[in-house]
């Protein structure tokens, strides 16, 4: 079983629209979680970071998680296609860190 | 947040020769990362560069053909020795600890090899 699974998409939106990016871990020990985003061609760049149960909103990026089920999502509100890149789940545990194979979401204008 | 500065930025390299590739943080940093990144795939792991000792390597990935070094808490050299078209790819750098709370990359490295 893989440390950190995300939905494979691609997923595909239209703008305005809200995206939604799931991601599930293995290790109820798990503490910290993490979104990057990384263009084509770039690297990855933190975009949010959640530490505790509920909901953590910036802007119009809001993370949930819930540790009960395992279960980390990403939701993206007003989708513009400057948010089309590929989102990676990150999962820190102790001082590991593992990250999934990431979603690529594509915004339609 | 760190800043990160990987050099160079891309290299195009002939078979069975050796790069380094740098990277430098503005700040001191507990712990220093290599990645891999091949074209449309996910991050994988090499080794987390330790300072002042040897590095720790992953699965599939050994010393002879990635040798490290992180001499302090600010720097560290990844080296791609007796290369194949196999190693072209995307280098990356990342850094965790002290002033940061999560992992921060560095603009990469992207080598191709002929």
């Amino acid at each position: 079983q893989k440390e950190v699974e995300q939905n494979s998409g691609p997923l595909s939106v239209p703008e305005g629209a809200i995206a939604s990016l799931n991601c599930t871990y293995s290790d109820r020990g798990s503490q910290s979680f993490f979104w990057y985003r990384q263009y084509s061609g770039k690297s990855p760049e933190l975009i949010m970071s959640i530490y505790s149960n509920g909901d953590k909103e910036d802007g119009r990026f809001t993370a949930q998680l819930n540790k009960a089920s395992q279960y980390v999502s990403l939701l993206i509100r007003d989708s513009q296609p400057s948010d089309s890149a590929t989102y990676l789940c990150a999962v820190m545990r102790g001082n590991q860190f593992y990250f999934g194979t990431g979603t690529s979401l594509t915004v339609i204008p | 947040s760190a800043v990160i500065s990987q050099k160079p930025s891309r290299d195009i390299c002939q078979r069975g020769t050796s790069l380094t590739i740098q990277c430098q943080v503005d700040s001191q940093v507990t712990m220093m990362f290599w990645y891999r990144q091949q074209p449309g795939q996910s991050l994988t792991l090499i080794a987390t560069a330790n300072q002042g000792s040897e590095a720790t390597y992953e699965s599939g990935f050994v010393i002879d053909k990635f040798p490290i070094s992180r001499p302090n808490l600010t720097f560290s050299t990844l080296t791609v020795s007796n290369m194949s078209p196999e190693d072209s790819s995307i280098y990356l750098c990342s850094v965790w600890g002290a002033s940061t709370d999560t992992q921060y990359f560095g603009p990469g490295t992207r080598l191709t090899v002929l």
